[in-house]
């Protein structure tokens, strides 16, 4: 039973351009969502988070939009740079105490210089 | 960057065998974690512990057993490895200050043959 899912393995994106990930989730209990950007060898950074009472959050070059209606997110990154080459993942979590996140299975994004 | 750290960094060890992997922090948080990370499935929690000698289980918990005696170190134990844990561990400690979110160590790479 996967709550989260992010359908897309990899995405190619030029430099300077939007790159836009997604990401899905079943379990209408998580209160805040949150990105992950993860380097090779290293563990994974957190990016940006937003409340299920939101449905937008941005952080300089970083938005993520929710629709809760379609339990859906999405991280856009405008403008892409070659150091945003990386695996996303996002992640649903419900605050209570301990954080128990959720995770997608991730994204590899690639951007073309 | 928040101080976690993780070892040994990478291990490689036999079927049968006892394993045990240790995480470190400097931050006095009260909440720590353990996840795996494998191809197609993401990061998954394997036990959490909210507090000293509080300990709960996660999503992937079956032939691990954590410990943690003192608020900087959360011990992750596996009583008799296989090849099914092969995989990279994760640590994290949270949360972030005005918000969900977890800081993550720099990972331990396990092979079991």
């Amino acid at each position: 039973d996967q709550q989260v899912k992010q359908n897309s393995p990899s995405l190619s994106v030029q430099e300077g351009r939007i790159s836009i990930l997604n990401c899905d989730y079943t379990n209408s209990m998580f209160d805040y969502f949150l990105w992950y950007k993860k380097y090779p060898a290293e563990g994974p950074t957190f990016l940006i988070s937003i409340s299920s009472i939101k449905d937008k959050n941005e952080d300089g070059r970083f938005t993520v939009f929710l629709n809760k209606s379609a339990k859906h997110l999405s991280l856009h990154i405008v403008p892409s740079q070659p150091g945003d080459s990386a695996v996303y993942f996002c992640a649903g979590t419900k605050v209570q105490g301990a954080q128990k996140l959720v995770f997608g299975q991730g994204t590899r994004l690639t951007i073309n210089p | 960057d928040a101080g976690i750290t993780q070892s040994p960094r990478h291990k490689v060890t036999e079927t049968g065998t006892p394993v045990t992997l240790r995480c470190h922090q400097t931050e006095n948080h009260r909440y720590m974690y353990w996840y795996r990370q494998d191809p197609g499935h993401g990061l998954r929690l394997i036990h959490y512990s909210y507090g000293v000698k509080d300990t709960d289980k996660g999503e992937v918990s079956d032939g691990y057993s954590v410990s943690r005696s003192k608020t900087e170190d959360f011990l992750l134990t596996l009583e008799s490895a296989t090849s099914s844990q092969t995989s990279v561990y994760f640590c994290a400690i949270s949360g972030l200050a005005g918000g969900p979110g977890q800081f993550f160590g720099p990972g331990t790479r396990l092979t079991v043959l």
